[in-house]
């Protein structure tokens, strides 16, 4: 069964960057696209963006390109960085198994499973 | 963007009654190249990531009760939760993915009556 664990500090001050890794265990990273999101009482659930196991990404433009995905096959990592934080970034972030993609084809239902999340706070 | 919408904010059911959760899309989730809807619904409870139950309108996945039904079409969807109990309690939510950002609705909170 595979299983999802997000890492990275969790405290960080305005203007820095947020680094979280996301390690899967209990399967390949390959083929599939592995997801960021997180969860805030202003937002809810908001789409980060997501990386294929190839390194192809894609983002939510809402992000204003502060957001990098990136993966590390040899780790079975992803990880999310996002630059210049301010509290409207503090939530919950978790990461998340999304489309699985085989040469010819995709299948997608949605995002399963999800990391147990981790918080992040954006105080001076 | 599509934005997803759902109704209502919260509601509160009778033990062993039936929940009715809605969900809208401002535009159609529908996949002509592959002939799927892209609508999926998760449950979250309090502390827990949210939980996927269905995915493609009307998939329910493995493990996942059969009390749990989703249903719909084009642009409105409805996730049906029948004789409820109270591990049911939860925030659910609806999310599109057939195009990015992959947005979802913003909650439906479920207590019991």
């Amino acid at each position: 069964q595979v299983h999802l664990q997000e890492s990275g500090p969790g405290l960080l001050k305005p203007s820095e960057t947020l680094s979280l890794t996301c390690t899967v265990s209990g399967g390949s990273i390959g083929n599939y696209y592995w997801t960021w999101i997180r969860q805030s009482p202003a937002k809810g659930l908001e789409w980060i963006g997501n990386v294929y196991y190839s390194g192809s990404t894609n983002y939510n433009p809402s992000l204003r390109s502060r957001a990098t995905i990136s993966v590390d096959t040899s780790k079975n990592q992803f990880s999310l960085q996002l630059t210049s934080v301010s509290t409207a970034d503090v939530g919950i972030y978790y990461c998340a198994r999304g489309a699985y993609c085989s040469y010819s084809s995709c299948s997608l239902r949605g995002f399963d499973p999800w990391g147990q999340g981790t918080r992040v706070i954006v105080s001076s | 963007d599509i934005v997803m919408t759902q109704s209502p904010d919260s509601l509160a059911v009778s033990l062993g009654a039936t929940a009715t959760i809605n969900c809208k899309s401002s535009q159609s989730v529908f996949s002509s190249y592959t002939n799927e809807i892209y609508l999926a619904w998760y449950q979250q409870k309090t502390g827990q990531p949210p939980k996927l139950l269905i995915s493609r309108a009307s998939t329910r996945e493995s493990g996942v009760p059969d009390r749990f039904s989703g249903s719909g079409s084009g642009t409105d969807f409805t996730l049906t939760i029948s004789s409820l109990q109270t591990e049911d309690v939860a925030i659910y939510y609806c999310q599109q993915y057939l195009s990015t950002p992959y947005n979802f609705g913003q909650g439906t909170k479920l207590e019991i009556k």
